[in-house]
């Protein structure tokens, strides 16, 4: 089983462009997340969905988009990418009988010049 | 509002035992949790606790007093392996259904 996938794994980006991020689970979870983690901050909810076709803001939305067509992949774009959104970025999904059990993707490294 | 504390450090040696504390202040708890994360890689979840006690997982236990807001992670026979970050969360069922998470406690496993 692949459990979640994260596509890039690593991009650098020039200040202003855009990009998309994708996650895919093939756990038939309802529930999916985008985070990110940066040092001394903690992981922060960027943006979440509780099943396809909705998505809900986080902690810290601002900046970015998401996408929830198919139950199984959630996609996070960055329209204008600015260097305070270099960090890494996690996905994850759960079911939603266990929302607290999350199974991560392996990550995506942002740099943004 | 919603706050959760752990030491932000510790350095234990292998094959000792090492409990790492989290306290939290949280309305409308509805469960904690103990994630770890290598450096480099994504958390894994670990355990859950909802109710107060000890849940015991091979290695790992977890205790849980809803009383005083307090769990702790405890690692039994330490390996190098566990040399890692460890995550708590609580989720609060009313809060959209979101995890609020520590910001980790940095174990160091020395020979």
């Amino acid at each position: 089983n692949a459990g979640v996938t994260q596509t890039p794994k690593f991009r650098v980006l020039k200040t202003g462009q855009s990009m998309t991020l994708l996650c895919a689970q093939d756990m038939n979870h309802e529930y999916m997340y985008w985070y990110r983690q940066d040092p001394g901050m903690g992981l922060r909810l960027i943006h979440y969905s509780v099943g396809e076709g909705t998505t809900a803001k986080g902690e810290v939305p601002d900046g970015y988009n998401v996408s929830r067509l198919k139950k199984q992949n959630f996609l996070l774009g960055l329209e204008s990418a600015a260097p305070s959104q270099t960090s890494v970025y996690f996905c994850a999904s759960s079911y939603s009988r266990a929302p607290g059990e999350l199974f991560f993707g392996e990550g995506s490294r942002l740099t943004v010049l | 509002g919603q706050n959760i504390d752990q030491p932000t450090e510790m350095t234990a040696t292998e094959g000792a035992i090492v409990q790492i504390n989290c306290t939290y202040q949280t309305s409308g708890f509805n469960g904690l949790f103990w994630y770890q994360q290598h450096a480099g890689e994504a958390p894994t979840f670990l355990s859950y606790n909802v109710l107060d006690g000890l849940e015991e997982k091979g290695r790992f236990s977890s205790f849980l007093s809803r009383s005083k807001g307090y769990s702790y992670l405890l690692l039994k026979e330490l390996q190098m392996k566990d040399s890692a970050s460890y995550l708590c969360a609580t989720y609060n069922a009313g809060n959209n259904r979101k995890l609020i998470w520590g910001l980790g406690t940095s174990l160091a496993v020395n020979p």
